[in-house]
């Protein structure tokens, strides 16, 4: 069965410092894979997303995430964080299958940033 | 644009009680899916909705159902309530098979 496992519960970093949340995924073909962000109480905003291609794929807010299938992982990095970025992050995946699709989601890191 | 957006943003509901949830997709997608989001967790999907037909089916009982009309709008009700439907429900909508635009959720407190 599919899967996504975020596997850092809640991380804090500096502002200025560099980020990198992490994702691993279980899928039997070549998965579509994504980022989501979510403000407390609001619905969730895509970052990015990989489909196919180049490994290596920037998203919105400066983020970028590299696709490595050899470990299937699915890492969120930042160069350089700034307050607003505190925020809850999601890795997902697509289960395609010819009826549709449905995104699996992993539980979650939770980002805070210190001043 | 106005993006997807989700009727009403807060409900509470007494157990045993039904609820309907109401979502718009955004303009020029024609597929909708609903999200429960319980607190510290990630979305998990509940179905999805196509040319007014349910497409998919995530891992919910009966008492949850839904329905898409004609204009690509969509509701999701439940039935019975138990405490555990409390939740943060997301709709999202899509053209593309994977990419979807998501609402900002409606809370619901079963109480």
């Amino acid at each position: 069965a599919q899967s996504v496992t975020q596997p850092d519960i809640h991380i804090t970093v500096s502002e200025g410092a560099s980020l990198e949340l992490r994702c691993n995924y279980s899928y039997g073909a070549t998965p579509y894979l994504f980022w989501y962000v979510q403000s407390p109480g609001q619905g969730l905003q895509l970052l990015l997303k990989y489909f196919s291609g180049d490994t290596l794929v920037q998203g919105i807010k400066g983020f970028e995430a590299e696709f490595k299938r050899s470990q299937s992982s699915f890492n969120l990095r930042k160069p350089s964080v700034h307050w607003s970025d505190a925020a809850e992050y999601f890795c997902a995946v697509a289960a395609l299958n010819q009826a549709g699709t449905a995104l699996i989601f992993g539980k979650g890191t939770t980002l805070s940033v210190s001043s | 644009d106005a993006g997807v957006t989700q009727s009403p943003t807060h409900l509470i509901k007494t157990r045993g009680q039904q609820v309907t949830l109401r979502c718009s997709p955004k303009s020029g997608h024609d597929t909708v899916s609903w999200y429960q989001q319980a607190l510290g967790q990630g979305p998990q999907f509940i179905f999805q909705y196509y040319e007014e037909e349910e497409r998919q089916r995530g891992n919910f009982p009966d008492r949850f159902s839904g329905h898409q009309f004609p204009n690509y709008s969509s509701e999701l009700n439940v039935n019975a309530l138990l405490l555990g439907d409390s939740a943060l429900y997301l709709c999202a909508s899509s053209l593309d098979r994977a990419e979807a635009f998501f609402g900002q959720g409606t809370r619901l407190t079963v109480v």
